[in-house]
C-alpha cells in the first residue's frame, strides 16, 4: 500500500513475554519515528531513525525497549520482559525529510496482562 | 526537545459552529504542524505553517502563528460531526516533532 503499515494491530501479551512490533514506512522515506501513546494522552517520542542510523533513542523508557531499522526501510520495536505499564498504542511515523510532515501508521495496541 | 501544549483540553460544539483550539510552545521553531486523530486510529497531518508565515488556510481550516507569543491557533469553520476527533500540534525542534495532550473536539449533529 501507499501508507505506513504497522503490524500487528493488536497484541495481547502476558507479563514477562517479549513482543516485536513492525513498521513498514512509505517507500523512500528517510526519517522514521516511534511514539508511545497512552490512553487519553498525546504521542510520546521513543526513538528516531534517519535511514538505518538510530540518531536518537532518548525516549525509550528502559533498556527493555530496543528498536532497529537495519536496511533503512522496515523497522522493528522490540520490548523484552513486558510489564503492565508497557500497555499502550505504539505509533510509527515516517517522513521524506527531516523537518516536515509525518505520515503515521494506524498503530499497534499492546495490552500486557 | 520542545513540547506544544493545546488548549482547551476538551471542546463540545454544535454542528455548523466554529471551533478554535490553541497551541503554545516553548522555544524557537522552524515550523508548526497540526494533526487530527480519530478514535483508535493514527494521526493525520492537517496543515504545516512555517515560522515566517502568520496565517495559512486549507479548506475549512485556518491556522495562525504568533512567534512573538510562541502560540498558534487552529480554527475549524462550519464544523461537521465528522470533525469529531482529537487535535494535536507538533513542534519539530531538533528534527523530533513533539506533541501535547491534544484537544478533544466533539461536534454534535
Amino acid at each position: 500500500g501507499a501508507g505506513v503499515s504497522q503490524s500487528p494491530r493488536y497484541k495481547v501479551a502476558k507479563r514477562g513475554q517479549d513482543v516485536a512490533l513492525r513498521c513498514d514506512p512509505i517507500s523512500g522515506h528517510v526519517s522514521l519515528f516511534w511514539y508511545q501513546q497512552a490512553l487519553g494522552q498525546g504521542p510520546e517520542f521513543l526513538t528516531y531513525f534517519q535511514n538505518e542510523a538510530q540518531l536518537d533513542k532518548s525516549g525509550l523508557p528502559s533498556d527493555r525497549f530496543f528498536a532497529e531499522r537495519p536496511e533503512g526501510s522496515v523497522s522493528t520495536l522490540k520490548i523484552q520482559r513486558t510489564q503492565q505499564e508497557d500497555s499502550a498504542v505504539y505509533l510509527c511515523a515516517s517522513s521524506p525529510g527531516t523537518t516536515g510532515e509525518l505520515f503515521f501508521g494506524e498503530g499497534s495496541r499492546l495490552t500486557v496482562l | 526537545s520542545q513540547q506544544g501544549e493545546e488548549d482547551p483540553q476538551a471542546l463540545s460544539i454544535q454542528e455548523g459552529e466554529n471551533a478554535t483550539m490553541n497551541c503554545s510552545y516553548k522555544t524557537s521553531i522552524n515550523n508548526l504542524q497540526w494533526y487530527r486523530q480519530n478514535s483508535g486510529r493514527g494521526l493525520v497531518h492537517l496543515i504545516l505553517i512555517r515560522s515566517n508565515e502568520r496565517e495559512k488556510h486549507s479548506g475549512r481550516l485556518r491556522v495562525t502563528l504568533d512567534t512573538s507569543k510562541k502560540s498558534s491557533s487552529l480554527l475549524i469553520t462550519a464544523s461537521r460531526a465528522a470533525d469529531t476527533a482529537s487535535y494535536f500540534c507538533a513542534t519539530p525542534g531538533s528534527y523530533i516533532p513533539t506533541f501535547g495532550r491534544g484537544t478533544s473536539l466533539i461536534v454534535h449533529p
